[in-house]
């Protein structure tokens, strides 16, 4: 069965600094990906998704996402951080022959001034 | 509507009463899913709806869990008997046609079972 790792529960970063949030799944065909963040007391939102093509993917708000199939990764980027993307971001997979999102348990992000 | 509705958004009630959560999808969105997000167990997927075909029920972990459909539109998920264990948020998403589009949150029913 598919399944979808994030191995940082929680990452701080400063404000205006880099941004890698790591995710790897475990899937033998070519995975459905995706990116969502939940900020607090809300739903999720999509930032991303990768299906095929262009292993670089842009989403909003200046997130972008590169697959690596050599790696099973699909690491979220983002150059320069803002206060207002401290969140929980969630990496996806769909399950094959499914409308099924398999979720990673979240990386937490917190951003310092 | 503009977004994905649920109703309500904190309920919290006594282990084993029964309680009721509503999903009201965007207009025009033929897909339907719930999702349990809880500490520990990060997101599940319970059940999936699109249009009249019958419900992907896969995700529902025990037959206190059943879930409804009405008109294409509004969803209930009923959860009988409650247990502590039911303690989560519910999340409730719709997508036009297919999760490939993605999917479209609610700001979730948060249940706290006392």
């Amino acid at each position: 069965a598919q399944s979808v790792t994030q191995p940082d529960i929680h990452i701080t970063v400063s404000e205006g600094a880099s941004l890698e949030l790591r995710c790897n799944y475990s899937y033998g065909a070519t995975p459905y990906l995706f990116w969502y963040v939940q900020s607090p007391g809300q739903g999720l939102q999509l930032l991303l998704k990768y299906f095929s093509g262009d292993t670089l993917v842009q989403g909003i708000k200046g997130f972008e996402a590169e697959f690596k199939r050599s790696q099973s990764s699909f690491n979220l980027r983002k150059p320069s951080v803002h206060w207002s993307d401290a969140a929980e971001y969630f990496c996806a997979v769909l399950q094959g022959g499914s409308e099924k999102l398999v979720f990673g348990k979240g990386t937490k992000l917190t951003v310092n001034p | 509507g503009a977004g994905v509705s649920q109703s309500p958004s904190n309920k919290v009630t006594e282990k084993g009463k029964d309680v009721e959560l509503r999903c009201d999808p965007i207009s025009g969105h033929t897909a339907l899913y719930w999702y349990r997000q809880s500490l520990g167990q990060g997101l599940e997927f319970l059940i999936y709806f699109q249009g009249n075909s019958a419900p992907d029920k896969s995700g529902l972990p025990s037959d206190r869990f059943s879930a409804e459909r009405t008109g294409g539109s509004v969803s209930t998920l009923t959860i009988q008997r409650t247990q502590q264990e039911d303690s989560a948020v519910y999340l409730c998403a719709s997508s036009l046609v297919t999760v490939l589009r993605g999917y479209t949150f609610g700001s979730g029913t948060r249940l706290t079972v006392v």
